[in-house]
């Protein structure tokens, strides 16, 4: 089975640029989660979505970042413009909610972001 | 405010000892706790987890200790080896899991041969 996949592994931007990030999520998984995690810190959480609907975001920096999930499969995160304090790895992971058990989240490799 | 502390921030432990991370919460909603392992340019994956009616689980090495009184939780890994060195992560979650996971910042571990 596939892990949940992201791309780009890496990106190196000026400050004040544009930059966009993308997570396919396990087959199957209905939950996607977008955390930040700054260096020698746990994962911070972002934004969830169940499906397409995003029903946690509260943590999202809206005057920059901005997230989308159109057909409940893949996701994009973008930031703009990039500040040299978003630099960080973002990571996607996903999960089955409303299945049994615990909502145990998969995580992806991450995009490690410099801003200069 | 960081609502799971974590200790300590890095250990050196020799290979077949005993690495200890403790972690503490405030918030009494929580209610599953689990533990993710984390190696460089991965991301985290799930270790084990407990929920707070027992005190003590353990999975082959790795054994999670609960102190619901206290409100306090420690990962034990036992005989540890040098494939064990990585950065874990303690997480607490209300609603049995299914709500936000809270991190605590992560303890690096350096098992030496």
């Amino acid at each position: 089975e596939a892990g949940v996949v992201q791309s780009p592994r890496y990106k190196i931007i000026e400050k004040k640029q544009p930059v966009a990030f993308w997570c396919n999520p396990i087959s199957g998984h209905n939950t996607l989660y977008w955390y930040l995690q700054n260096l020698g810190q746990g994962p911070e959480l972002l934004i969830r979505y169940e499906n397409e609907e995003a029903v946690d975001d509260s943590q999202l920096p809206k005057d920059r970042f901005s997230a989308e999930r159109l057909k409940g499969v893949d996701s994009t995160l973008k930031i703009q413009p990039a500040e040299l304090g978003d630099s960080a790895v973002y990571l996607c992971a996903s999960s089955v909610t409303g299945g049994a058990g615990t909502d145990t989240q998969y995580f992806g490799p991450g995009t490690r972001l410099t801003v200069l | 405010q960081q609502q799971v502390k974590q200790s300590p921030q890095s250990l050196i432990v020799q290979k077949g000892g005993i690495s200890i991370i403790n972690c503490a919460y405030e918030n009494t909603a929580f209610d599953y706790f689990p533990w993710y392992q984390q190696f460089p340019g991965k991301g985290p994956a799930l270790l084990i987890a407990i929920r707070p009616d027992v005190s003590e689980k353990k999975e082959g090495r790795f054994t999670i200790s609960f102190n619901k009184s206290a409100k306090q939780f420690s990962l034990h890994i036992m005989d540890s080896q040098p494939g064990d060195s990585a950065t874990y992560f303690c997480a607490a979650s209300p609603r049995g899991g299914w709500g936000k996971l809270q991190f605590g910042a992560g303890t690096q571990v350096v098992v030496t041969p």
